[in-house]
């Protein structure tokens, strides 16, 4: 069964500092690998989608890694923004047939000003 | 023009009662989803539909039931609200399902309390 882990939990970081944010998965047979933002009382905005056959994906100051094989993605907030926090979340979508997508339970950031 | 809307916002309510939850999307795709956060912000999927067919209905009592009258649209009905029922619960939209590689789409949530 896919588990997907996210540590930490939670960080605080003061502005403008680089950031990484870690994701790992215990089954390598994905699709894809997505990366969302949550903001308190929102729902999900997508920020990065890394197919199984891709490295990485970049927007903007985001960078998103996916190291398949080892089961681990990374995503890279460069020069922090108050406005970055919020809570980031990674999930996994398996690639045995109509298994749903499976959900971390995220790191919730906070970029200090 | 929010691409993901679902109505109501906030849902109080007694143990007990009947609710829906609606749901409509106008971004032109052809998968909907049900999912539950609880709270430990905890994302769970319930249902997913394909052109109105249902595709994936997880382990979700059978008091809760999706109705999709057209590909836009996805609803939800809580028969016999429970305590445990009180969570916040988000549609999401994709296009050709997510084994297509494209990224869901979410509403802003339905916040359900039941008392």
């Amino acid at each position: 069964k896919q588990e997907v882990t996210q540590i930490p939990a939670a960080l605080s970081v003061p502005e403008g500092e680089n950031l990484v944010l870690n994701c790992s998965f215990t089954d390598s047979a994905i699709y894809n690998l997505q990366w969302f933002r949550q903001d308190p009382g929102k729902g999900l905005t997508s920020l990065l989608l890394i197919q199984s056959s891709q490295r990485e994906q970049t927007s903007g100051r985001l960078n998103a890694s996916l190291d398949k094989s080892s089961g681990r993605s990374t995503l890279y907030i460069a020069a922090s923004q108050p406005g970055d926090s919020a809570t980031y979340l990674c999930a996994v979508t398996p690639n045995s047939g109509n298994t749903p997508l499976v959900f971390g339970k995220g790191t919730r950031l906070s970029v200090i000003a | 023009d929010t691409a993901v809307s679902q109505t109501p916002k906030y849902l109080v309510t007694q143990m007990g009662n009947d609710k829906s939850i609606k749901c409509e999307q106008n971004l032109g795709h052809d998968t909907m989803y049900w999912y539950k956060q609880d709270s430990k912000k905890f994302l769970k999927i319930m249902f997913s539909y394909n052109n109105k067919e249902l595709i994936i209905n997880e382990t979700v009592p059978n008091r809760f039931s999706p109705k999709s009258p057209d590909k836009a649209h996805l609803n939800l009905h809580i028969n016999s609200l429970e305590l445990g029922d009180s969570a916040v619960y988000f549609c999401a939209s994709s296009l050709g399902g997510q084994i297509y590689n494209s990224p869901l789409h979410f509403g802003n949530g339905t916040r359900l309390t039941v008392t």
